[in-house]
């Protein structure tokens, strides 16, 4: 059963950080791994999708990067703004007869001071 | 804007009552899918829909019934709920099933009396 940690749970930093965010999974036989956002009493939006062919993907100041061999992926957003502030979530795609669902991480929820 | 249109935004029911959840989306997408969140937890898959024919049921009790009437339609029909069913329902779609990115809705907050 695929099992997905993310790493910090929480995170609190002022405006202009570089951060990182840190998404673990225990089963490296992915699809794909997505990085969502979610506001307080809202859905999911989702900011990056990276295939399981991939290293690397990149939009604006988000750059998501996957090492499917050891079963981490990171989110590095720049210049971070009181904006950006959400709870973030992984999500690994499965596949198999699985294929097309998605096991999410706990999410972490960052908090960016003006 | 989101462009999954999720509807009630909010819905209180009791036990004994049958309600329906609806989703909708126009972007053509063939794949749809139910999610259920509780408070501080992560999304947690209920069903898959592809081509309007469910291919994914993760042991979802019967009390809650999924329907795909065509492909930008997704209903979730409820009945006999308990009040651990309480939570935020999410509906998402994408091109296809498992390699495109899943567009969500911004669910509909389910009270069970």
């Amino acid at each position: 059963k695929q099992e997905v940690t993310q790493i910090p749970a929480a995170l609190s930093v002022p405006e202009g950080e570089n951060l990182v965010l840190n998404c673990s999974f225990t089963d490296s036989a992915i699809y794909n791994l997505q990085w969502f956002r979610q506001d307080p009493g809202k859905g999911l939006t989702s900011l990056l999708l990276i295939q399981s062919s991939q290293r690397e993907q990149t939009s604006g100041r988000l750059n998501a990067s996957l090492d499917k061999s050891s079963g981490r992926s990171t989110l590095y957003i720049a210049a971070s703004q009181p904006g950006d502030s959400a709870t973030y979530l992984c999500a690994v795609g499965a596949g198999g007869t699985s294929y097309g669902k998605l096991t999410f991480g706990q999410g972490t929820i960052l908090t960016v001071h003006p | 804007d989101t462009e999954v249109t999720q509807t009630p935004k909010h819905l209180v029911m009791g036990m004994t009552n049958k309600k329906s959840l609806k989703c909708e989306q126009h972007m053509g997408h063939r794949a749809m899918y139910w999610y259920k969140q509780k408070a501080k937890k992560p999304p947690e898959l209920m069903f898959v829909y592809s081509y309007e024919k469910l291919s994914i049921n993760e042991s979802v009790p019967s009390r809650f019934s999924p329907e795909c009437p065509n492909s930008s339609l997704l209903n979730l029909h409820l009945h006999a709920l308990q009040p651990e069913d309480s939570a935020l329902y999410l509906c998402a779609s994408s091109a296809y099933r498992g390699l495109q990115p899943q567009h969500f809705g911004d669910g509909t907050r389910l009270s069970i009396l």
